[in-house]
């Protein structure tokens, strides 16, 4: 069964870093171009970051630019994402996404975890 | 807000047909085909259309999706209970190096 399962969620305090985890399996990881999703409490999908098949490519949207890093370990089917200087307005469920195509020949997001849910409160 | 706009709701009784748009710009929907998803309430959200129109395996044919120009519709004919859901428009953007969401629209079936 194709799936991907994150983890590393949690309650951190405004300017502290949590990192996620995304395990896949089902599939050929280290053939898929990944994301990371988030939604807030109400709010709807707001894309994160990319990352390519390799790993040698990776863009962010201009809200977490600077602050996080996305990485991937191919040889342990394994996405991560550091938030660092962590904000309340970055409290949101946060998912893993698998691409379909390619950033060239964009499909969607075909294959989603479950979500993790970040809470950054005092 | 989001660069790509949705209406923020919609409505239908069961059976009719609904349609929901997408408006963005030359950047993203003008110029990479969009994909459309179904948000069930506590479940991640589900790709339902995929390059304008292409619905992939198990998706119903009463979801279809178009594009014209700027703008794109998701349909849904013959509307069910088990309908009503969030739906959101998303397009890869150029200009951002990343795809973009629309605002999502909450589907009542009446």
């Amino acid at each position: 069964e194709v799936q991907l399962v994150e983890s590393g969620g949690g309650l951190v305090q405004p300017g502290g870093s949590l990192r996620l985890s995304c395990i896949a399996s089902g599939f050929t990881f280290s053939s898929y171009e990944m994301n990371w999703v988030r939604q807030a409490p109400g709010k709807g999908l707001e894309w994160v970051s990319y990352i390519s098949s390799s790993g040698g490519t990776r863009y962010y949207a201009e809200s977490v630019e600077g602050r996080f890093t996305i990485s991937r370990d191919n040889a342990k089917n394994s996405l991560h994402l550091q938030m660092n200087s962590l904000r309340a307005e970055d409290t949101a469920l946060y998912y893993c996404a698998r691409v379909w195509g390619s950033r060239s020949y964009y499909y969607g997001l075909d294959v989603w975890g479950q979500g993790t849910p970040v809470t950054v409160s005092s | 807000q989001s660069v790509v706009a949705q209406p923020p709701s919609a409505s239908g009784t069961p059976g009719q047909t609904v349609t929901i748009s997408c408006s963005g710009s030359s950047s993203n929907i003008g110029s990479n085909p969009v994909n459309w998803y179904q948000g069930l309430p506590g479940t991640a959200p589900k790709l339902l259309i995929y390059s304008n129109t292409q619905r992939p395996s198990g998706v119903p044919a009463r979801f279809s999706g178009s594009r014209s120009g700027t703008s794109a519709s998701l349909a849904i004919s013959g509307l069910q209970s088990e309908d009503e859901a969030e739906y959101y428009c998303e397009v890869w953007d150029g200009s951002l190096n990343g795809p973009v969401f629309g605002g999502g629209t909450k589907l009542t079936v009446l």
